[in-house]
């Protein structure tokens, strides 16, 4: 089967450091995606993983963990545009992207 | 600005209505999506098209009816719908239907409401 994890919702504060984590069950493995979706807009690209290890891009890093199972989203110097849904997305065997249902960041000042 | 487009944003039906969902790419790409998104849950892929052909359907009522006239248009046309199938309807397009990091882009979606 197909199983994606990540907590519902977050609440952390301007300036802060936040780590959205995300673990999968998946049959095959071919990469995780992590996106950005607003409030009533497209979901947006943020970081691809297929190896393990941390990519960073900016405020945003991408951890992976193929062993485990695991991945994370952190995010630093947390603005208040950084509201929003963050979608964890992996893409397994016959390639299909099998997504979670997203965690709800709030940014408080 | 992520080079898809979807009209309309927001449709009101009855259950006995016809209508269409459209959807446009600006980015050259030749495999186009269509995901449903209900609050809480995540993305239901829903079809796939790679050059214009249908390569999914993931199991979808035939209510939803899909068309994809060239790889830059996809359109999925409602008909008898139920109230369950009021959600989030997205497009996305993608470079070509492969593994590895071949990306996803996303239009806004079309917020659909079944009376």
């Amino acid at each position: 089967g197909q199983n994606i994890d990540q907590p519902t919702e977050m609440t952390a504060t301007e300036g802060a450091i936040v780590q959205i984590n995300c673990t999968y069950q998946t049959s095959g493995f071919n990469g995780l995606f992590w996106y950005q979706q607003h409030a009533g807009e497209a979901p947006t690209f943020l970081s691809y993983n297929v190896l393990d290890g941390l990519e960073e891009k900016g405020r945003f890093s991408s951890f992976l963990s193929r062993s485990k199972g695991y991945s994370y989203l952190l995010l630093k110097e947390l603005q208040m545009k950084d509201s929003a849904s963050y979608l964890c997305a992996v893409r397994g065997g016959g390639n299909k992207l099998v997504f979670g249902a997203g965690t709800i960041l709030r940014v408080k000042s | 600005e992520t080079g898809v487009t979807q009209t309309p944003r927001h449709l009101v039906m009855g259950m006995t209505n016809k209508k269409s969902l459209k959807c446009e790419q600006h980015l050259g790409h030749n495999a186009m999506y269509w995901y449903k998104q209900s609050a809480k849950k995540p993305l239901e892929l829903m079809f796939v098209y790679n050059f214009k052909e249908q390569t999914e359907n993931n199991s979808v009522p035939s209510r939803f009816s899909p068309e994809c006239p060239n790889s830059s248009h996809l359109f999925l046309h409602l008909h008898t719908l139920q109230p369950e199938d009021s959600a989030l309807y997205l497009c996305a397009s993608s470079q070509e239907l492969a593994g590895g990091s071949d990306t996803q882009y996303f239009g806004p979606g079309t917020r659909l409401t079944v009376l």
